[in-house]
């Protein structure tokens, strides 16, 4: 079955600390990826998308992620957090385009991010 | 400028009443979508549609309804059939023409008072 794992629910870093949230998925086709991030209260912001191509992809915000397909993972990192990147993060696989396609996104639990002044 | 958008921002509903939120989008999406959000649980898929006057059920469609009369737009009834309606209610679109990433509005908090 399709699914997506984010292990860590809940993590606390330092403000100028490194970032990594871990992100594994089981697909059976080709895996299309994203991370979004939601502020309490607020809708879902696309961070960053991984299609095909380069397995490195940047995002907003100074967020980047690596696309890793012997590992199933999508890691999301950034190298120095501020304290506005507080919020709850998603990691997410979706199917891609033609016939059939449902563009149906399944979802991770999610995690937490807190930071530390 | 383009985006969803969902209404109310907060509900209340009394015990044995249907609602009904409402997601408007143009972007001219073919594909929209409702999502349920509870604390530790990620998103839930409730309905889907891919065209207007069609749409399939999701993982937890059970006490909700939907229709798809327009394309720009993809109202969710949350019926007294549902007995757990209080949560976080996320509308979206994409385009299934390409690959693309889903668009969400900014949600609806529905309370059972």
């Amino acid at each position: 079955a399709q699914s997506v794992t984010q292990p860590d629910i809940h993590i606390t870093v330092s403000e100028g600390a490194s970032l990594e949230l871990r992100c594994n998925y089981s697909y059976g086709a080709t895996p299309y990826l994203f991370w979004y991030v939601q502020s309490p209260g607020q809708g879902l912001q696309l961070l960053l998308k991984y299609f095909s191509g380069d397995t490195l992809v940047q995002g907003i915000k100074g967020f980047e992620a690596e696309f890793k397909r012997s590992q199933s993972s999508f890691n999301l990192r950034k190298p120095s957090v501020h304290w506005s990147d507080a919020a709850e993060y998603f990691c997410a696989v979706g199917e891609g385009a033609g016939s059939g396609n449902t563009g149906k996104l399944i979802f991770g639990q999610g995690t937490t991010l807190q930071v530390k002044p | 400028d383009g985006g969803i958008t969902q209404s109310p921002k907060y509900l209340f509903r009394k015990e044995g009443q249907n609602v009904t939120l409402s997601c408007e989008q143009n972007l001219n999406h073919d594909a929209m979508y409702w999502y349920r959000q509870d604390p530790g649980q990620g998103l839930r898929l409730i309905y889907y549609s891919q065209i207007v006057n069609d749409f399939q059920k999701g993982d937890i469609a059970e006490g909700y309804s939907v229709s798809r009369e327009k394309k720009e737009s993809f109202p969710l009834t949350v019926t007294s059939a549902q007995k757990n309606p209080t949560a976080f209610y996320l509308c979206a679109s994409k385009s299934l023409l390409k690959i693309s990433e889903a668009f969400f509005g900014q949600g609806t908090r529905l309370t059972v008072v």
